[in-house]
């Protein structure tokens, strides 16, 4: 079946510096929609970005992340962390295979320190 | 004003009762959610409704039923409380089920003692 991959559990950078979180997914479709939530401490997660298209930069609040079919990647960066950044971040795909749920990664705690 | 409401905020239960969380939205959505995340662990999917239908549930234990009265309504109760059910509960809601963004509501901590 479909699934996503968030292979850093923890990460933790020194603030202004650049911010990489990677996602990788695996799905039968070619139609992939993939997308990074954000869960700062005592909020609700929200969407930070989404997208469909192959090789198209979209940013959103700083980040950004471009999907990759030929990789099956959607990495999320930032050039300067900011220590508002801290947060639970998860990508997510849309599955099309029931009732197109979204298929969760196991999320990355970004950490940032002065 | 929050658009999904979330009641209560926070609940301390004991073990073997049963609480129902509510949730309701007002953003006209047609799919609800329910997702989980306990002390050091990622959110977890728990159910999706839409039209008041359950499309998927991802939860193995029987304890833990959903409850949809009206649309924009859709209830957790969970019976036989457990000191592993301690966890906030997210209710989320899209347009509808086919995987649009979802707005999630601000949550219910329960602690079960």
């Amino acid at each position: 079946g479909d699934s996503v991959t968030q292979k850093e559990g923890l990460v933790t950078l020194t603030e202004g510096l650049p911010v990489m979180l990677n996602c990788t997914y695996q799905t039968i479709y070619s139609n992939a929609f993939l997308f990074w939530y954000v869960h700062y401490l005592n909020e609700s997660p929200r969407l930070l970005l989404k997208s469909s298209t192959d090789n198209k930069r979209t940013e959103h609040q700083g980040f950004h992340a471009t999907l990759h079919k030929s990789s099956s990647s959607f990495h999320l960066q930032k050039s300067s962390a900011q220590l508002s950044d801290s947060a639970l971040y998860y990508c997510a795909l849309r599955d099309m295979d029931s009732n197109y749920q979204l298929i969760w990664g196991s999320g990355t705690k970004l950490i940032i320190k002065p | 004003d929050p658009k999904i409401i979330q009641k209560p905020k926070y609940l301390v239960a004991v073990t073997g009762s049963e609480k129902i969380l509510i949730c309701e939205q007002y953003l006209g959505h047609n799919a609800m959610y329910w997702y989980r995340q306990s002390a050091k662990k990622p959110l977890e999917f728990m159910f999706s409704y839409s039209y008041q239908k359950l499309m998927d549930n991802q939860t193995a234990s029987s304890r833990f039923q959903p409850q949809s009265s009206k649309k924009n309504h859709l209830d957790l109760q969970i019976t036989a409380l457990k000191p592993d059910d301690s966890a906030t509960y997210f209710c989320a809601s899209s347009q509808d089920n086919s995987g649009n963004t979802l707005y999630f509501g601000e949550g219910s901590r329960l602690i079960v003692v």
